[in-house]
């Protein structure tokens, strides 16, 4: 089974701080994304990454940035957290070609809050 | 660039009653349409996806959706729901690029 792994489940910052969320996966996968979920506003993409050392906005990166050095490895940073920035963070992969090249991949989260 | 409304953020239902989720999606390119369930304090599980063929697509757990390109439309049926299909409906579309946009959510109660 592919396997998404996200370092922390929960993460407890303060304002200022510069925060590194890791996600590793185990399948190869050339796309990797990641995605902020609050409620009411579902899942919005923040940066995905399509091959190593390649990025692209999602939606929403402002105070964000990412970091792909290695194919498995896709972090994300917040540089100087904010209140704003508590939220759960998906981390997610899909294959560029494959028979489940449809199918998204998803970590188990990270509940990070700001204080 | 592509974007997806779920119109409905609630959607009450007695259970044994037919239920439909709405989703609308805009984009100038084709594209691969899905939906995803979240239950209570899990992750995402894909429930079905559209990629191309026959646009009515069965799904898990009873769920069926239909594709229609005229009105950018991928709604969600279920002609009888259960207390257990309570959670949160997300539709999705995603583009050539591996870009893949959620819509804000539709949560489904069950009432029994």
């Amino acid at each position: 089974d592919v396997k998404v792994t996200q370092s922390s489940r929960y993460l407890v910052k303060r304002t200022g701080e510069k925060v590194f969320l890791e996600c590793v996966q185990d399948m190869d996968h050339e796309n990797m994304f990641w995605y902020r979920q609050d409620p009411g506003l579902g899942l919005r993409l923040i940066y995905f990454s399509y091959d190593v050392k390649m990025k692209e906005k999602g939606d929403i990166p402002e105070g964000y940035s990412v970091s792909r050095e290695k194919k498995e490895r896709f972090s994300l940073i917040l540089e100087s957290a904010s209140t704003n920035q508590t939220s759960m963070y998906l981390c997610a992969s899909i294959p560029t070609a494959g028979s489940s090249n449809e199918k998204l991949f998803f970590g188990s989260g990270t509940q990070l809050s700001v204080l | 660039a592509q974007s997806v409304t779920q119109l409905d953020s609630q959607v009450p239902v007695f259970e044994e009653a037919p239920v439909e989720l709405r989703c609308n999606y805009s984009s100038s390119v084709s594209v691969y349409l899905f939906w995803y369930v979240q239950y209570p304090n899990q992750g995402l599980q894909l429930l079905l996806k559209y990629l191309s063929g026959s646009t009515l697509v069965k799904g898990i757990n009873g769920f069926e959706a239909e594709f229609n390109k005229s009105q950018t439309s991928f709604h969600l049926r279920k002609p009888s729901v259960h207390i257990s299909d309570t959670a949160e409906y997300f539709c999705a579309v995603m583009d050539s690029s591996y870009k893949l946009i959620f819509g804000s959510g539709t949560r489904l109660l069950v009432r029994p």
